[in-house]
């Protein structure tokens, strides 16, 4: 069975940074490309990032490109995203997701999801 | 891209046929995801590559399209479907949801 769980997550003054990571099982990992997804209270879902299953491709969103960095230990079956100059706007749900394929493809996994607050 | 969904929310009855629709401001050939979502809940996979129904998804559940104009149908409503759904298009990176349907109960 696929686990992901999210850590990292909590309370951030803006400007500050934070580092998400999600600890996966079940599969093997490093077969596997993996996406951060966000979602705002009561809002929609917003894909932030991703990253091959080798980790030598990586994808941003717009709104994070520059101040968010995806990656992933596959000796530790672990993914990780550094998140700095950190705004209000940035405040969600923060899901880790497994895609289907190695390199791109459909989310067939999700984390629980852990919540960042960028709040003074 | 963006995706554009309609309508943004739909209230219908146990038993009916529903249908909504995604449309991509360019061509996505079938790199098309449906993702049901429960509140308070991850977001779970349906269908991908626009037609394929995930393992595990009930066959109520279908979707069509390719290019720029896709639909999910829910053929029979049942009471676990009330939930909000999105597409996702997977054809290029930066990957982009559209801004979700959500279904309740007339």
């Amino acid at each position: 069975e696929v686990q992901l769980l999210e850590s990292g997550g909590g309370l951030v003054q803006p400007g500050g940074s934070l580092r998400l990571s999600c600890a996966a099982s079940g599969f093997t990992f490093s077969n596997y490309a993996m996406s951060w997804v966000r979602q705002a209270s009561g809002k929609g879902l917003e894909w932030v990032s991703g990253i091959s299953g080798g980790g030598g491709n990586t994808y941003y969103a717009d709104s994070v490109k520059g101040r968010f960095t995806i990656s992933r230990d596959n000796s530790k079956n672990t993914l990780f995203l550094q998140m700095n100059s950190l705004r209000a706007e940035d405040t969600a749900v923060y899901y880790c997701a497994k895609s289907r394929g190695a390199v791109t493809g459909s989310t067939d996994s999700w984390g629980q999801g852990i919540l960042v607050t960028v709040s003074s | 891209i963006q995706l554009t969904q309609s309508p943004s929310s739909l209230s219908a009855s146990v038993g009916d046929r529903v249908t909504i629709t995604c449309r991509a401001s360019q061509g996505i050939n079938s790199y098309l995801s449906w993702y049901q979502q429960k509140p308070g809940k991850a977001p779970k996979l349906l269908i991908y590559a626009a037609s394929t129904l995930q393992s595990g998804v009930p066959s109520r559940f279908s979707g069509s399209g390719s290019g720029t104009d896709f639909t999910l149908t829910i053929s029979s409503l049942q009471p676990e479907d009330f939930a909000t759904y999105y597409c996702q298009q997977v054809n290029s990176y930066p990957y982009t949801f559209g801004q979700g349907t959500k279904l309740e109960i007339k």
